[in-house]
C-alpha cells in the first residue's frame, strides 16, 4: 500500500529553527510537494522537489532523498504566523497526489 | 486570494437532505479536484476532472455525485448522507500535468445529523 508519515505534532520557539520529516513508500515517484494550512483556511503551497537535494525558497527550504523515501521542510527564524499544519503530498505513478495526515506546528514567544 | 472559491462555507443537514457544494476557479486551470479532510487523517481524494472529463473516482460511496458542466466550475451533490460523511470537503484546481501544484479553495465545514 502507499503510505506518508510525518509527525503529528511539533512545538518550537520564536525565532528558531525546526525540521517536520516525512517518509514515504509509494508506487512509483513523480515529485513531493510541501504545503502549509492554517486553521480554517486552505492549503497553500510551498514547495515542490522532484530532484535529490536542498530547495531554498527564504526561510524555507524542502530536501529530498529519493533513496531514501524522506523529504524534510526546514523553517528557520520561526514567526508566530508560522503556526499552521504542514502536509507532505507525494505523487505516484498515476500522478495523483498521496497526502500525508500533516504535521502541526505550534510556536509559542 | 486563492483564485479558487466554494460556496457555502458551512452546511448543516439532516441525513435526509439533497444539497450541492460549489466550486469555481478563475485561474485558467483545466483539471478541477475534490478532497475530504477529516480531523487527523490524510486528504482523501474523491473525485478528478481533466478538461471537464472525470478521470478518477477513489471507490466514493454513490450519495456523492459530481457534476462538472465547464472547466471553471465544480459540484458535489449530496443526497442521504450519513454522520461520518461530516468532514471539509476541499476543492482544487491544477494545470493538468505531470507536476502543476494544486490551487485550493477554502472548503465547505459539512456536518451531517
Amino acid at each position: 500500500g502507499q503510505n506518508i508519515d510525518q509527525p503529528t505534532e511539533m512545538t518550537a520557539t520564536e525565532g528558531a529553527i525546526v525540521q517536520i520529516n516525512c517518509t514515504y513508500q509509494t508506487s512509483g515517484f513523480n515529485g513531493l510537494f510541501w504545503y502549509q494550512q492554517h486553521a480554517g483556511e486552505a492549503p497553500t503551497f510551498l514547495s515542490y522537489n522532484v530532484l535529490d537535494g536542498l530547495e531554498e525558497k527564504g526561510r524555507f527550504s524542502s530536501f529530498l532523498s529519493r533513496s531514501k523515501g524522506y523529504s524534510y521542510l526546514l523553517l528557520k527564524e520561526l514567526q508566530m504566523k508560522d503556526s499552521a499544519s504542514y502536509l507532505c503530498a507525494v505523487m505516484d505513478s498515476n500522478y495523483q497526489l498521496i497526502w500525508g495526515a500533516g504535521t502541526k506546528l505550534i510556536i509559542k514567544p | 486570494e486563492t483564485g479558487v472559491t466554494q460556496t457555502p462555507r458551512h452546511l448543516v443537514m439532516g441525513m435526509t437532505n439533497k444539497k450541492s457544494l460549489k466550486c469555481e476557479q478563475h485561474l485558467g486551470h483545466n483539471a478541477m479536484y475534490w478532497y475530504k479532510q477529516s480531523a487527523k487523517k490524510p486528504l482523501e481524494l474523491m473525485f478528478v476532472y481533466n478538461f471537464k472529463e472525470q478521470t478518477e473516482n477513489n471507490s466514493v460511496p454513490s450519495r456523492f455525485s459530481p457534476e462538472c458542466p465547464n472547466s471553471s466550475h465544480l459540484f458535489l451533490h449530496l443526497h442521504t448522507l450519513q454522520p461520518e460523511d461530516s468532514a471539509l470537503y476541499l476543492c482544487a484546481s491544477s494545470q493538468a500535468g505531470e507536476h502543476n501544484e494544486q490551487f485550493f479553495g477554502p472548503g465547505t465545514r459539512l456536518t451531517v445529523l
